[in-house]
């Protein structure tokens, strides 16, 4: 098992209401990616930050925002949540002596009623 | 921008054959393909990476191939295990570019028989 961990594990939420998910990345990594994996489909990209800053999105709204802290974990924040928000969301810590090598987290399953 | 298709995506084999997934990419920047097995519920694992600079990686019974002028890779998996089961997702990334982020195909479930 990677040292990525996230958290919660799994959280509900209503249409509109705004989530904050949390992931702590593995000893010795800058960066933290965010994806988005629905239901039978490979994860997609959302940002990546490294060393505090943004360093790329992909094609999400900008009701999707992070930020990432000093010691390197990150958060993702989702406003106005959609019912097509549903998804399991990972992050994944790289940089260091992994160099490109990206290591997931178990992941936090959102649901959106 | 990067674009990866995998095939195939079902993929039934007896114990002890091997398997084969393919996968192509757009991006010509591309330099780097990692292979990630995602066991039902659990988070995708790397298994084996490969950078564009190699034609052939091997890991016990895992290699990957990569042909840099067609555009493809490959993962082989030999003498297939039930533990082997899983979606098997490939990856391209332009490492050092001004997104390190992965472009991931839509996976290959990988039923193995005993």
């Amino acid at each position: 098992e990677t040292g990525v961990t996230q958290s919660p594990t799994h959280l509900i939420k209503t249409r509109g209401q705004q989530v904050t998910l949390r992931c702590s990345s593995q000893s010795g990594h800058n960066t933290v990616s965010w994806y988005q994996q629905a239901l039978g489909q490979g994860p997609q990209f959302i940002f990546q930050y490294y060393r505090e800053e943004e360093n790329g999105r992909g094609n999400f709204p900008p009701r999707f925002s992070g930020l990432q802290f000093p010691n390197y974990s990150s958060e993702l924040n989702v406003n106005a949540l959609e019912l097509d928000d549903s998804a399991l969301y990972l992050c994944a810590s790289s940089g260091g002596t992994s160099g490109e090598t990206q290591y997931f987290g178990p992941g936090t399953r959102l649901l959106v009623l | 921008g990067e674009n990866v298709e995998q095939h195939p995506s079902t993929l039934s084999v007896q114990e002890g054959d091997s398997a084969v997934i393919k996968c192509t990419y757009s991006d010509s920047a591309s330099n780097y393909f990692p292979w990630y097995k995602q066991e039902l519920g659990k988070r995708p694992q790397l298994i084996i990476d490969i950078r564009s600079n190699v034609g052939e990686k091997k890991d016990q019974r895992i290699a990957v191939t990569l042909n840099k002028t067609a555009k493809h890779f490959s993962l082989h998996i030999t003498e297939t295990q039930p533990e082997d089961s899983a979606v098997y997702f490939c990856a391209a990334n332009h490492y050092g570019g001004s997104q390190g982020n992965l472009i991931f195909g839509k996976g290959t479930k990988l039923s193995v028989k005993p």
